[in-house]
């Protein structure tokens, strides 16, 4: 079983919906969990970061870590077309420690 | 917010060249700097680790010689795919966490050995 589990996709929603995106890690010692964006052909872009437990938002993203199920989640309201890409999940023990990241989920939202 | 500059975006090189990517910390000094290895619809693959002034640590499987990093300021690392053929031909992608709080990332380059 690996680290960190992501379903690739990809996973096809139409413009308005609400994407819901999701990662497993089997490592109960991981605290910090982040989403990145990346782009086709692009390095990835940090979108949340979050400490622990609980939800955090931004905009029309908003972070949740379950860390009693080990499972955490990307939520993104209102999707638009310029939401299609691939969103890594990352996380780490600690600040200073390696991010181990899950494979992508590959996100495409069309019009 | 902190800008991680990648060059060059892609390069196209013949076999048996060396190609050297740079990275730079533009607002912020990059003490750490981490390589990864991207294949296309998989993960980042971690290569290996640079400190500042000191040897970089490489990842399990990864040839140091194949792969020379330097890392002589705080501000640039660079990454030198030697004698490259066809299979180092991936995208290539630096990262280095200004806060620590998360990573940021150059924009990666695009490595084609023909």
């Amino acid at each position: 079983q690996k680290e960190v589990e992501q379903d690739p996709g990809p996973l096809s929603v139409p413009e308005g919906a609400i994407v819901s995106l999701n990662c497993t890690y089997s490592n109960s010692a991981f605290q910090y969990f982040m989403w990145y964006r990346q782009y086709s052909r692009k390095g990835p872009e940090l979108l949340m970061y979050t400490y622990s437990s609980g939800n955090k938002e931004d905009g029309r993203f908003t972070a949740q870590v379950d860390k009693s199920s080990k499972y955490i989640s990307l939520f993104i309201r209102d999707s638009q077309p310029s939401d299609s890409a691939t969103y890594l999940c990352a996380m780490t023990p600690g600040g200073s420690y390696i991010p181990t990241f899950g494979r992508g989920t590959s996100l495409i939202v069309h019009p | 917010g902190a800008v991680v500059s990648q060059h060059p975006s892609r390069v196209i090189c013949k076999s048996g060249t060396s190609v050297k990517i740079e990275c730079r910390s533009l607002d912020f000094q990059a003490t750490t700097m981490f390589w990864y290895r991207q294949f296309p619809k998989q993960s980042l693959m971690l290569m290996a680790t640079s400190n500042e002034g000191s040897k970089a640590t490489y990842e399990q499987g990864v040839e140091k010689d194949k792969f020379l990093i330097n890392h002589a300021s705080l501000t640039l690392s660079t990454l030198t795919v030697t004698s490259a053929h066809p299979e180092d031909s991936s995208f290539y992608i630096c990262s280095a966490s200004p806060t620590g709080e998360g990573y940021t990332f150059g924009s990666g380059t695009r490595l084609t050995v023909v």
